[in-house]
């Protein structure tokens, strides 16, 4: 399976301000997926990042409020624009290691954001 | 609109019992099922994968499949303390690119 390095761990953020977080894959995965569950609630797709082209958005998400990078294989970033309180959340990424779904979906360690 | 419904609990049962924990999905094109715990404050960690109809063991865990009703359920037998957590069905399929859509979760807790 797959190490993910995910951070920052935590953050408290300012309202109108941005946040930009980072998940290092310890080796090279064609799709890594950004996900949000907010308390209570399940995971929610958010995007799908793919090396090379533009990140495909789920409904209800767009790119200019999560602009999604992913300049190689093994490394992406999502940003948070423009926070809200609404934004309040934990975001992880995930990746599905060797491709297989017999391995199910390797996620990092998640980044708890508070807007306030 | 792609839908798993799982009682949210909390599911609380003696230690040593067999907790069982119940999913439904929506989409009848469904392919793939996941049982993912996650503890509090930590990422979701994958404990089962199933894809055909009937029982699938793994140590204490058994994930039991059914198509036709749209149904996937979660046993763990000898309940320890420790598995307290919530337990996330996650269902997939080729139509969505077999990336999972997840359930709200059950919340488990195993009491001494």
């Amino acid at each position: 399976s797959a190490v993910i390095s995910q951070k920052p761990s935590r953050d408290i953020c300012q309202r109108g301000t941005s946040l930009t977080i980072q998940c290092q894959v310890d080796s090279q995965v064609t799709m890594m997926f950004w996900y949000r569950q907010q308390p209570g609630q399940s995971l929610t797709l958010i995007a799908t990042a793919n090396q090379g082209s533009e990140a495909t958005y789920e409904s209800g998400f767009v790119i200019d409020k999560f602009p999604i990078s992913r300049p190689n294989l093994t490394f992406s970033t999502l940003t948070v624009s423009n926070m809200s309180p609404e934004d309040s959340s934990i975001y992880l990424c995930s990746v599905n290691p060797g491709g297989s779904l017999s391995y199910g979906y390797t996620f990092g360690s998640g980044t708890r954001l508070t807007v306030v | 609109q792609k839908e798993v419904e799982q009682n949210s609990g909390p599911l609380s049962v003696p230690e040593g019992a067999i907790a069982s924990l119940n999913c439904t999905y929506s989409d009848r094109g469904s392919q793939s099922f996941f049982w993912y715990r996650q503890y509090s404050g930590k990422s979701p960690e994958l404990i089962m994968f199933i894809y055909s109809n009937g029982d699938k063991e793994d140590g204490r865990f058994t994930a039991q499949l059914n198509k036709a009703s749209q149904y996937v359920s979660l046993l763990i037998r000898d309940s320890q303390p420790s598995d307290s957590a919530t337990y996330l069905c996650a269902v997939a399929s080729s139509g969505g690119s077999y990336i999972p859509t997840f359930g709200r979760g059950t919340s488990l807790i195993v009491h001494p």
